[in-house]
């Protein structure tokens, strides 16, 4: 079965500090991982896909295989990265249903 | 162009009537989503269609969940005697096949 983790429900940052969601998976097999961000009165809407290797917003995200971890990182938050975050895995040759983590509230201070 | 729409927006209904929760996804979109957004919880995945194919239901809670997709394209999820544990925000996602999912703004559904 596959299996994300989002560790924190809740991560608070002044602006200009930097910021990591952590996302831990488990899956057998090869994965597609991406990050979901949620705006406030905003819909679900996808921000990158480790396959794209792309930088979103300054935002970016690796996969580590090893540590099975796809954590988001940003080096220097601002006001307007506040928002849900949904990590999510897809199932690469098996089921085409996104599972999705519990999701990280980020909130960033003036 | 348009996105997944959602109607109604907001439904509040009392403890045991049945409410019908309306899908339209992007034009041409062949695989449809339905995910339970709960606060601490998450995403819960709900039910696919891929296609003509027979509907994933794996995710449904009880049998008082259902749901159809009409022509490949509408899709209609229906929840009967609601409970006030189905309180949460209903989406509707659809995709292209193999690619990210496209989000619909989602039904606030409250039992009261």
């Amino acid at each position: 079965a596959q299996r994300v983790t989002q560790p924190e429900k809740l991560l608070s940052v002044f602006k200009g500090a930097p910021v990591e969601l952590k996302c831990n998976y488990s899956y057998s097999g090869s994965p597609e991982l991406f990050w979901y961000v949620q705006y406030s009165r905003q819909r679900l809407q996808l921000l990158l896909r480790h396959i794209s290797r792309e930088s979103i917003k300054g935002f970016t995200a690796d996969l580590n295989k090893g540590e099975t971890s796809f954590h988001l990182k940003k080096p220097f938050a601002q006001e307007e990265d506040s928002a849900m975050y949904y990590c999510a895995l897809w199932a690469s040759g098996g089921s085409y249903i996104p599972t999705f983590g519990r999701g990280t509230s980020l909130i960033v201070h003036p | 162009g348009a996105g997944v729409s959602q109607s109604p927006s907001n439904k509040v209904t009392e403890k045991g009537k049945d409410v019908e929760l309306r899908c339209d996804p992007i034009s041409g979109h062949t695989a449809l989503y339905w995910y339970r957004q709960s606060l601490g919880q998450g995403l819960e995945f709900l039910i696919y269609f891929q296609g003509n194919s027979a509907p994933d239901k794996s995710g449904l809670p009880s049998d008082r969940f259902s749901a159809e997709r009409t022509g490949g394209s509408v899709s209609t999820l229906t929840i009967q005697r609601t409970q006030q544990e189905d309180s949460a925000v209903y989406l509707c996602a659809s995709s292209p096949n193999n690619s990210p999912l496209h989000f619909g703004n989602g039904t606030r559904l409250t039992v009261t």
